[in-house]
């Protein structure tokens, strides 16, 4: 099992693009979330979809912030436009029942 | 107010030595989650529950509901347990409420 696949691992991007973080959870797992992890506030839980379907976004920080789950192997996390305030280790897991397995993250960093 | 407070924020242990982290919640909830994050940063989820004590090689987790506590022991530590410990709170909503992590180094 490859476990939770995050692409990029690591992403430089200008203030005001469009960023899109990539995820694949493991096969089988029904629940997938997207955290955000910064010095300042830790791990934050961004949002999480059960079954593909979103089912709370309320840590999404603002409306720049969106993400879908077009299948239950595939998710997306975009930002924008970005902004340096964004800069961050942005995690991925999935999980089914109990335990969860986390990706390795991508770090962005916007300048 | 944190939802979620852990203690200690650091500790330094010799290695063989029995560690404690304790983490203490204010919010109703489903599950406590014990996470493991090494330097590098990659996340290991070491433990879900919600009643009980769950046992894992030299790790157990225990949980007191009745008095919202959790604690994570470590039984002869060793320098590859250096990591940061996060405990996080999860309601039935799937909110998660997250400690801001006990940072541990064991000497050799």
């Amino acid at each position: 099992d490859a476990g939770v696949i995050q692409s990029p691992r690591h992403e430089v991007t200008e203030m005001g693009q469009e960023v899109t973080l990539r995820c694949k959870p493991i096969s089988g797992h029904n629940s997938l979330f997207w955290y955000r992890q910064t010095m300042m506030r830790g791990l934050e839980l961004l949002i999480y979809f059960n079954n593909n379907v979103p089912i709370d976004d309320s840590g999404m920080p603002e409306d720049r912030f969106s993400a879908k789950m077009p299948n239950a192997s595939f998710s997306t996390l975009k930002i924008q436009p970005s902004e340096p305030r964004d800069s961050a280790v942005y995690f991925c897991a999935s999980s089914f029942s109990a335990g969860y397995t986390f990706g390795s993250g991508t770090r962005l960093t916007v300048v | 107010k944190n939802e979620v407070e852990q203690s200690p924020q650091n500790l330094t242990a010799q290695e063989g030595e029995f560690i404690t982290i304790n983490c203490s919640y204010s919010v109703g909830i489903s599950a406590l989650h014990w996470l493991q994050q090494h330097p590098g940063g990659g996340i290991v989820s070491l433990f879900m529950l919600s009643s009980g004590k769950k046992k894992h090689g030299r790790l157990i987790a225990t949980i007191n509901i009745q008095e919202k506590h959790s604690s994570l022991h470590i039984t002869a530590s060793h320098p590859r347990d250096s990591a940061v410990y996060i405990c996080a709170a999860g309601n039935t909503g799937n909110q998660f409420y997250f400690g801001t992590g006990t940072s541990l180094t064991v000497i050799p």
